[in-house]
């Protein structure tokens, strides 16, 4: 059964440097978002992206996230300049079909920044 | 905020006794799925139900929507020790352009004891 998923599973970096996070969704999906879950709360949404541009973003998704589907199969999440409270359980789902709106997820990306 | 909460927050039941769990929300709604989410690892999809479905089955999965109250239940019958893991309802819309993003409860902490 076709799954997203996503590199790395851990990611350490020091406060104020680059973080990449990636993603392949489903293939024949053509919905993608980013949301983030910090320890013991809930799961928040990031960013929505379809036909190659950002449909709606959150609070959280300020100037230092960016999102970018590079190719046919990655879509990758960059945050410019971490900050402490960047830790978090970060994940990337996908879905086929905005109305029947099912979004699959992948294992998520647990992003630690010292 | 588009949604409100699960209830209970946690819930502790003998392995063979059934599980339920309750989401409320508070716009109107497009669908409403639920997730799994065993310790620090990713979501794993349910189920789907629609806003103009009432009942919805999969396998021993039963989920009831009622618009009206606008609140969601999911019963998990005959649990087994496996089952023990946090459930999360996430919904969306109403609809917009583009893709839809999901807004996720706190989830029931579940506990299936042997």
């Amino acid at each position: 059964e076709p799954e997203v998923t996503q590199t790395p599973s851990h990611q350490v970096t020091q406060m104020g440097q680059e973080v990449i996070l990636r993603c392949v969704p489903i293939s024949n999906h053509l919905y993608f978002y980013w949301y983030r879950q910090i320890l013991g709360q809930k799961v928040e949404f990031l960013v929505s992206f379809y036909n190659n541009e950002i449909s709606e973003k959150s609070e959280i998704f300020d100037d230092q996230f960016s999102v970018e589907r590079p190719d046919g199969s990655n879509f990758t999440l960059k945050i410019r300049s971490t900050k402490l409270e960047d830790s978090a359980m970060y994940f990337c789902a996908s879905s086929v079909d905005r109305y029947y709106n099912e979004q699959f997820f992948g294992p998520g990306t647990r992003l630690t920044v010292l | 905020s588009q949604q409100g909460e699960e209830d209970p927050q946690a819930l502790s039941i003998q392995e063979g006794e059934n599980a339920t769990m309750n989401c409320s929300y508070k716009t109107s709604i497009n669908n409403l799925q639920w997730y799994r989410q065993n310790s620090g690892r990713g979501l794993v999809h349910l189920i789907l139900i629609r806003s103009n479905e009432r009942e919805k089955h999969s396998g021993r999965l039963r989920v009831t929507l009622d618009t009206s109250k606008k609140s969601s239940s999911l019963l998990i019958t005959a649990s087994r020790a496996a089952d023990t893991a946090s459930y999360f309802c996430a919904t969306d819309g109403p609809t917009i352009q583009g893709a839809q993003k999901l807004v996720f409860g706190q989830g029931t902490r579940l506990t299936i004891n042997p």
